[in-house]
């Protein structure tokens, strides 16, 4: 089936510095890319997402960037903070759906004082 | 503000038990789904449901059962519990398509064990 692979698995950061995570993605339909932050014992909540049409989007202290031609998307997250620890999932619709989406494994990212 | 709502939170099975895991959403979204998450696996697909009557099959269907008589309620049932789907289950919603940009909204998560 389509892959959507995550990197890296576990990233650790002190508190200012920046964290980035990426994702590749095989199926070459897809259009559209949320990325969901996950905190412990609580479902995935969206944070941010991008559209195929658009090469980069920001929101505040995140943003994320696409390369179609590559197929691969990045999420930047700039002064981190303690309570950005949690996990975020990148993903991608499944084209033959157009509703599912394809999660990537993960990352546990730590904000340290 | 109730959004997506699963029950129960927490359940313990024995092998070979049959449960249902209950999902509602008070949205009016035409799309519902169901996801399990296993550690470094991610959240992979078992079912959605495009409307009231209408499923399908995910990643990992074998083993579950769904149904959407309304718009509002996309019950899972499991008929014969194993140990292999020990997992934490999410089911989630949108109002349409996620190729069109929609958001899928998740609910909290039901945690269940089968021994």
């Amino acid at each position: 089936g389509e892959n959507v692979e995550q990197h890296p698995s576990t990233l650790s950061v002190q508190e200012g510095d920046s964290a980035v995570i990426k994702c590749t993605y095989s199926d070459s339909a897809s259009n559209y890319f949320p990325w969901y932050k996950q905190e412990l014992g609580k479902g995935p909540q969206l944070i941010i997402d991008i559209r195929s049409n658009v090469g980069e989007k920001k929101d505040q202290r995140i943003a994320v960037t696409l390369n179609k031609t590559a197929k691969h998307f990045s999420l930047h997250i700039t002064e981190t903070q303690p309570e950005d620890s949690a996990v975020y999932f990148c993903a991608a619709h499944l084209s033959n759906s157009g509703y599912a989406l394809n999660f990537g494994k993960g990352t546990s990212l730590l904000v340290t004082p | 503000n109730a959004g997506v709502t699963q029950t129960p939170k927490f359940q313990v099975l024995k092998t070979g038990q049959s449960m249902t895991l209950q999902c509602a959403q008070d949205m009016n979204h035409e799309y519902m789904s169901w996801y399990r998450q296993d550690p470094g696996m991610g959240l992979r697909l078992i079912h959605y449901s495009v409307g009231a009557g209408i499923t399908d099959q995910g990643e990992v269907p074998n083993g579950y059962n769904v149904s959407r008589s309304t718009t509002e309620d996309f019950p899972l049932r499991l008929l014969s519990a194993a140990p292999s789907q020990t997992s934490v289950y999410f089911c989630a919603s949108s109002e349409g398509r996620s190729s069109s940009g929609n958001t899928i909204y998740f609910g909290e998560g039901s945690w269940l064990t089968v021994v």
